[in-house]
């Protein structure tokens, strides 16, 4: 059975604090992605990566970073994290030429 | 810009009737399309997909259709039960420099009453 892990369902954070998110996936998939999901607006692209150490911005990138030491582990990061970054934030692994993304829980991150 | 779009925010069914959601895109280089549920508090599960070479689908209740001409997706749920009560939403794949992009639309909660 496929899984994909979040670190956290729930957080909250302080403006200006240092934010990691973490995601594990179990499935031996190439890509993983980072999104975030606000009403309205649906699931927003924020970076994706293909392989191990390589990452590609999504359409939302700014005020976001990421990080892929491992294959199976793909940490979002806030370097300074804004009210603005309140958010569902939803990971996604799949397979290098397969259509088909296996999502995470969701961690649900509240900056105040 | 947003180039996939799920124009109806919500929907409510009967119990037994068809569900009908509707997707429509803008950009003729996608080359697959996916829908996707979600239930509160979970992360989106994948339910059925169609490539673009294709103009139907069907996996047990639920159907997707393509139209290319128009750049119109729709998926079909016969009948439609309580328990498909979620939010949809529909995605389109892009490739570019040999890696893909998911574009999702902005869900449609479908309410089916009992």
């Amino acid at each position: 059975d496929v899984k994909v892990t979040q670190s956290s369902r729930y957080l909250v954070k302080r403006t200006g604090e240092k934010v990691f998110l973490e995601c594990v996936q179990d499935m031996d998939h190439e890509n993983m992605f980072w999104y975030r999901q606000d009403p309205g607006l649906g699931l927003r692209l924020i970076y994706f990566s293909y392989d191990v150490k390589m990452k590609e911005k999504g359409d939302i990138p700014e005020g976001y970073s990421v990080s892929r030491e491992k294959k199976e582990r793909f940490s979002l990061i806030l370097e300074s994290a804004s009210t603005n970054q309140t958010s569902m934030y939803l990971c996604a692994s799949s397979l290098r030429n397969f259509e088909t993304q296996y999502f995470g829980p969701g961690t649900r991150l509240l900056v105040l | 810009d947003q180039q996939v779009k799920q124009n109806s925010p919500s929907l409510s069914v009967q119990e037994g009737r068809i569900s009908i959601l509707n997707c429509d895109y803008t950009n003729s280089m996608f080359d697959y399309f996916l829908w996707y549920k979600k239930y509160p508090a979970e992360g989106p599960t994948f339910l059925i997909s169609i490539s673009s070479i294709k103009d139907k689908n069907e996996d047990g209740r639920f159907t997707v259709f393509l139209n290319k001409s128009a750049k119109h997706l729709s998926l079909h749920i016969v009948p439609s039960q309580p328990g498909d009560s979620a939010v949809y939403f529909c995605a389109a794949r892009a490739t570019t420099s040999g890696t893909y992009k998911y574009i999702f639309g902005t869900g449609t909660r479908l309410k089916v009453l009992a």
